[in-house]
């Protein structure tokens, strides 16, 4: 079966400062990964999402994220934190194309971002 | 755009009713999901629905349903609401297989007293 673990559930930072969210995953085979977000009060929106092409992936709103197979990871990453950044972060991981999934998700634990100014 | 309409965003209901919770997608997706978000628990996966009247229970059915009687429509029910299922709830959809973007509604907070 597949996990996802959010290390972290509040992550603080200066605005300006690098933000580094960190997800690990488990799982027999290499999966899609992708990180959402969640403003208050909000549905979740997609920020990226790794399909099997470039390891490193670039989002929305200045975010990107590494695969790395041999650590099992996906950590988001912004060099510079904006105040509007602060809201909640998923990292979710579905199995590859082919199986019987229909692409659902599981999903880490979440962790909620918080800006200083 | 894709959107993914959930009926109602707030509701209260006593223990022991029959709960509908109601969502509408407009992109002809195939996949449709309903999640619950709690608290340091994520979202966890209560059914999907591949095709029309097809579903599957995902990781935490017990005391929901489900119905799906037309493609753009994904119904969640609690047959008798009890209070440990006060939570938001979140539908979604997606078409075809595993990569593809799974979209969100904006979620139905749902209080049981």
């Amino acid at each position: 079966a597949q996990s996802v673990t959010q290390l972290g559930s509040h992550v603080s930072v200066s605005e300006g400062a690098l933000v580094l969210l960190r997800c690990n995953y488990s799982s027999s085979v290499p999966p899609y990964l992708f990180w959402y977000v969640q403003y208050p009060n909000q549905g979740l929106q997609l920020l990226l999402k790794y399909t099997s092409a470039a390891t490193l992936v670039k989002g929305i709103n200045g975010f990107e994220a590494e695969f790395k197979k041999s650590e099992t990871s996906f950590h988001l990453t912004k060099p510079s934190a904006h105040m509007s950044d602060a809201a909640e972060y998923f990292c979710a991981v579905s199995e590859v194309a082919g199986g019987t999934s229909y692409g659902k998700l599981t999903f880490g634990q979440g962790t909620i971002l918080t800006v200083h100014p | 755009d894709v959107k993914v309409t959930q009926s109602s965003r707030y509701l209260v209901k006593r223990t022991g009713e029959k709960v509908f919770l109601e969502c509408v997608q407009d992109m002809d997706h195939e996949n449709m999901f309903w999640y619950r978000q709690d608290p340091g628990l994520g979202l966890r996966l209560i059914y999907f629905s591949y095709d029309v009247k097809m579903k599957e229970k995902g990781d935490i059915p017990e005391g929901y349903s489900v119905s799906r009687e037309k493609k753009e429509r994904f119904s969640l029910i609690l047959e008798s609401a009890s209070t440990n299922q006060t939570s938001m709830y979140l539908c979604a959809s997606s078409f075809g297989d595993g990569g593809n973007t799974i979209y969100f509604g904006e979620g139905s907070w749902l209080t049981v007293v």
